[in-house]
């Protein structure tokens, strides 16, 4: 089973309000991925949990925060949403880092009103 | 830093139609390159991945051709289906490994292709 699973795949939520995104995997992948998809913009990569080791992008590194509790399971956390949060949340997982496959869930559209 | 070019942001053709999305990157490295297909309500998936060592890809009657001269990498399909009708991304991966080796997208290519 290659599939990534992502809950809720809609979100509604209000500015100011926290958000908590969920992403499941069972392929038993090392890595795995949050990204952010605005339209007519190129997905982009938020951050990512290598094994236990989590890096964010120096640039959303406020304003994204992300547990993994087991291997299977990843969440993305926005403590505060704004209006500018309002995107799809594409989550993906992948045998170690580089140039290897990326499996992508369906995403969860946010919309912050 | 690394990017990803995609011209063409959206192509409409018909059935049995030559297919070519066009793709340039920019990356201080000798990088592995892909593409990669989203249909609708679903997420993006690997079409095909290419490195320095084999310089072609193809999978599902798409080809892409690794051109280290013009930084390109096209994407091309001789006869496109209505089934094709998605959103194309490109992609590279740099060569550099480690926590740099992240995956950077282009803005994607939205074919449609009608019957």
């Amino acid at each position: 089973d290659t599939t990534v699973k992502q809950n809720p795949r809609y979100k509604l939520a209000r500015v100011g309000k926290p958000v908590n995104l969920i992403c499941s995997q069972t392929m038993n992948h090392d890595t795995m991925y949050w990204y952010q998809k605005k339209p007519n913009q190129a997905p982009k990569l938020l951050l990512f949990y290598y094994d236990k080791i989590l890096n964010r992008e120096a640039d959303t590194f406020e304003k994204f925060q992300s547990s993994r509790p087991n291997n299977s399971f990843c969440s993305l956390y926005i403590g505060s949403a704004g209006l500018e949060y309002s995107a799809m949340y594409l989550c993906a997982s992948s045998t170690g880092l580089g140039g290897y496959e990326q499996y992508f869930g369906p995403g969860t559209r946010l919309t912050v009103l | 830093g690394d990017s990803v070019t995609q011209k063409q942001g959206q192509v409409t053709l018909s059935e049995d139609d030559f297919l070519f999305i066009n793709c340039t990157y920019s990356t201080t490295t000798y990088p592995t390159l892909f593409w990669y297909v989203q249909y609708p309500g679903q997420g993006p998936q690997l079409l095909l991945k290419v490195t320095t060592a084999n310089n072609k890809g193809i999978s599902r009657g798409f080809e892409a051709t690794y051109d280290k001269g013009t930084t390109s990498f096209h994407l091309q399909k001789a006869s496109v289906q209505e089934s094709d009708s998605a959103v194309y991304f490109c992609a590279l991966v740099p060569n550099s490994g480690g926590s740099n080796a992240k995956l950077t997208f282009g803005k994607g290519t939205k074919l449609s292709v009608k019957s």
